[in-house]
């Protein structure tokens, strides 16, 4: 009974192809989220939704576009994709947008070779 | 840039004694911490948090300490257990800002039976 869950777990993908990673939340929260985890293990924001509003937008390139299709659901596509998107991309979820207790998906770990 | 530093990649202890963790800040607006904890594959779990009106906060076996003066805060945990190996994540947050969490690069806690 999985409160976020995220697919793939893992994604080996060639230059410049087009991917998407899913997230799903089954706790009822109104806020989700994408972080990304680099090389040097830093966890960064990319993005926040707000009952599917676009909330937080960090500097990311515009080749990764999250799309939320409802409260429960926010997944990322990434278009072109380079060497250096290689990282594990972390779903998050929290009650609201003002709840900083987020609960965290396992995790998707995206190999661009 | 980071504003959330986590100086000690690794800490060893041995079951039963105490160990703590370190983390600091320098953004003065942050005023809101968390720690969070991480086993491999696994997504960050919420532990602890404090908010910047008080010096302590305990949970069971685990107690975080803030330092505004100092820019620092550290979390105990006594007694230390093999469970409580994992990576753990300082983060920190200003409420009312931009409300999203910058995070530490982690310090990996072995517990030693």
């Amino acid at each position: 009974d999985t409160a976020v869950s995220q697919t793939p777990k893992y994604l080996v993908t060639q230059m410049g192809n087009d991917k998407s990673i899913k997230c799903e939340q089954n706790l009822g929260h109104d806020t989700m989220y994408w972080y990304k985890q680099d090389s040097k293990k830093f966890l960064k924001i990319m993005f926040s939704y707000n009952n599917k509003e676009l909330i937080i937008n960090e500097t990311v390139p515009n080749r990764f576009s999250p799309k939320s299709p409802d409260k429960a659901h926010l997944n990322l596509h990434i278009n072109s994709l380079e060497l250096g998107d290689s990282a594990v991309y972390f779903c998050a979820s929290s009650q609201e947008i003002t709840t900083y207790e987020q609960y965290f998906g396992p995790g998707t770990r995206l190999t661009v070779t | 840039d980071q504003q959330v530093k986590q100086n000690s990649p690794s800490l060893s202890v041995q079951e039963g004694r105490i160990s703590i963790l370190n983390c600091d800040y320098t953004n003065s607006m942050f005023d809101y911490f968390l720690w969070y904890k991480k086993y491999p594959a696994e997504g960050p779990t919420f532990l602890i948090s404090i908010s910047s009106i008080k010096d302590k906060n305990e949970d069971g076996r685990f107690t975080v300490f803030l330092n505004k003066s100092a820019k620092h805060l550290s979390l105990h945990i006594v007694p230390s257990q093999p469970g409580d190996s994992a990576v753990y994540f300082c983060a920190a947050s200003e409420q009312g800002g931009s409300e999203k969490l910058v995070f530490g690069k982690g310090t990996k806690l072995t517990v030693n039976p």
